[in-house]
């Protein structure tokens, strides 16, 4: 167990709907990162917060935004829904700002778009 | 930006033998890598890394990285596997900057007990 909560774990929707992604880090990190992992992608960047400010953003597309909230935990918004959208989307916390720091990673959401 | 080729997408090995994964990235600067392990139905975990020093990397599970600068490789070993080993490994490398953890696609290990 490595601390990081993600909820839901498995998540099941219909092309064009929205969805959030919620993620608590571990006791004490402020920076919380967002992945998409798929067959064809691999695991993929998307956006990095710390202490409520963004950071860092990778090849997040602008159907989908993220937040992070005075309590630390962080939610991934995606809306308008595609096919393609279905991965597993990981987070993970860190300590500091930066990525020198070992990443903690949660234990994934897996969604679904039909 | 950097990135990460992990030319070995699939590796079957029987218990015993030897393992060797690739990792070559694209910077010539300073490089900071990481290898991590995803085991089935487990999040990542941090295999070991590398920031400078000895370019010979002892990891967790008795596991290892040599960096070689001249190759741009950061290939993983471990001279006996067994059957627990089997997981997916990641080669990351942290983009210029510091923020971006850029991963490879990922190679799917097999150990056949």
């Amino acid at each position: 167990d490595s601390g990081v909560t993600q909820t839901p774990k498995h998540l099941i929707t219909a092309t064009g709907q929205r969805v959030t992604l919620r993620c608590s880090p571990r006791s004490g990190d402020l920076s919380v990162y967002w992945y998409q992992q798929s067959l064809d992608q691999g695991l993929q960047f998307l956006i990095q917060y710390y202490n409520g400010e963004e950071r860092a953003k990778g090849n997040i597309l602008e159907r989908f935004s993220a937040q992070q909230f005075p309590d630390l935990h962080s939610e991934l918004n995606l809306s308008s829904l595609e096919l393609g959208d279905s991965a597993l989307y990981f987070c993970a916390s860190t300590t500091g700002q930066s990525s020198y720091n070992e990443q903690f990673f949660g234990p994934g959401t897996r969604l679904t778009v039909l | 930006a950097q990135s990460v080729s992990q030319h070995n997408h699939h590796v079957i090995l029987s218990e015993a033998a030897s393992l060797e994964l690739g990792c070559n990235y694209s910077y010539g600067g300073t490089v900071n890598l990481f290898w991590y392990v995803q085991y089935p139905g487990q999040h990542l975990q941090l295999l070991l890394k590398y920031f400078s020093g000895d370019p010979l990397v002892k990891g967790i599970k008795g596991f290892e990285a040599e960096f070689i600068k001249s190759k741009f490789s950061f290939n993983l070993r471990k001279p006996s596997v067994q059957w627990s080993d089997t997981a997916e490994y990641f080669c990351a490398v942290i983009d210029t900057g510091g923020f971006k953890t850029i991963f490879g696609a990922g190679t799917r290990l097999f150990v056949k007990a």
